[in-house]
Order: structure tokens, then C-alpha cells, then sequence
């Protein structure tokens, strides 16, 4: 069975700051892992997965995420917050070579100030 | 190209009432996801569909709940007797290697 913690519910960062998204995983075999984006009131948009290549994993809109066996962890990051990066983000896991279902975190909201 | 598009975008319905969402995936994704989002919470499976066979459906919260891809295209998710703890918005996603892209979902609101 695979399991999703986002460690933060909410992170507000001002613009041109870090972001940092944390994101932890729990899964009995190797799993792939996603970053998507939820805009209000729209869908999920992809952001980037890890599918067992190259551990550091460069999606879209700057951001990116490493993939860390040892700490079971798959933080997103992206050097300088824009304003339009407000939204909430979902980190989630599925089995390789299972089921494609996703198990989805509880979503961290970010918020950028000006 | 175009995306997976759902419909109705919000829907309304009484206590009891049977309800019918809609979702069409991308075109030539062989695999369809059915996810319910509470508000305030990440996503949960709900059933997964490879063409018209429905391989699991284990996320499906009663019996109350059934979904159906007859022709490997469209899927139709139906909720009867609708209640109160049926309000969600209804996630519908269309897969290509390993890879799922979501629709802008049904947002359900049972009064």
C-alpha cells in the first residue's frame, strides 16, 4: 500500500523567495511520484514525475524535485517565487508495475506575498 | 490537442436525486480514473477503467455509486439517491504511459 504526507498545509513565501514543498511517501515496492498544481476551481495540472530515471526531475514553471530513497522524501523547489505559483499543490504515488491509481497528500497551499 | 473534458462543470441536485456526470478523455488513452475530491483534501480513487473494462473499483464509497465506459470512450459516472455527504467535486483523468491528465472536474453541491 502507498501513503502520502505533506508536512504543511499552508506555506506562504514572498516573491523572488525559495519555495520548498515537502512531501514524504510510504510505499511496500518502488514507486513513481508526482507534483501536480490546482488553480481554483480548475483541475490538476502536471507539474513533473518520477519514474525511477534520473533522481533530480525538472518539471515546468521552474519547478523541480528530488527523489530520495533513503529519506522517502520527494520535496518540490523552485529558486524564486512568482506570484502567479499561488495555488495548491498535491503530491502523490502510485506502484511501478501496479496499478496506475494515484494516492494523493492533503495539498499544501502556497501563498506568495508581494 | 484538446484535454479530458467533463460535464455538467456544477451540478445541483436535491436529496434522492439521481445524478450523471460525464467525462471524455483524451483521445486514443486507454486507461480512465475516477477520483472525488472533499473540499479542503487531496484527491481519492474512486474506479479505474483499461478500455471498457472496469479493473477495479474498489474506491467506490456504496453501492450507490456506479460507473460505466461501455465503448473504451466515455464514462459516465451516476450517483442514485444522492446525499448530502456526496458533495464533491468529481475528478475524471485519462492515462498514457504511466502518466495521468486531469479534467477541470464536476463540482456537486446535494442540498
Amino acid at each position: 500500500a502507498q501513503s502520502v504526507t505533506q508536512l504543511g498545509s499552508h506555506v506562504s513565501v514572498s516573491e523572488g523567495a525559495l519555495v520548498l514543498l515537502r512531501c514524504n511517501y510510504s510505499s511496500s515496492v518502488p514507486p513513481y511520484l508526482f507534483w501536480y498544481v490546482q488553480y481554483p476551481n480548475q483541475g490538476l495540472q502536471l507539474l513533473l514525475k518520477y519514474t525511477s530515471a534520473a533522481t533530480l526531475v525538472k518539471g515546468i514553471n521552474g519547478f523541480e524535485a528530488e527523489f530520495k530513497k533513503s529519506e522517502t522524501s520527494f520535496h518540490l523547489t523552485k529558486p524564486s517565487a512568482h506570484m502567479s505559483d499561488a495555488a495548491e499543490y498535491f503530491c502523490a504515488v502510485s506502484a511501478q508495475g501496479g496499478s496506475e491509481k494515484l494516492v494523493f497528500g492533503k495539498g499544501t497551499k502556497l501563498t506568495v506575498n508581494p | 490537442g484538446a484535454g479530458v473534458s467533463q460535464s455538467p462543470r456544477y451540478k445541483v441536485a436535491k436529496r434522492g436525486q439521481d445524478v450523471a456526470l460525464r467525462c471524455d478523455p483524451i483521445s486514443g488513452h486507454v486507461s480512465l480514473f475516477w477520483y472525488q475530491q472533499a473540499l479542503g483534501q487531496g484527491p481519492e480513487f474512486l474506479t479505474y477503467f483499461q478500455n471498457e473494462a472496469q479493473l477495479d473499483k474498489s474506491g467506490l464509497p456504496s453501492d450507490r455509486f456506479f460507473a460505466e465506459r461501455p465503448e473504451g470512450s466515455v464514462s459516465t459516472l451516476k450517483i442514485q439517491r444522492t446525499q448530502q455527504e456526496d458533495s464533491a467535486v468529481y475528478l475524471c483523468a485519462s492515462s498514457l504511459v504511466k502518466t495521468q491528465y486531469f479534467g477541470p472536474g464536476t463540482r456537486l453541491l446535494v442540498l
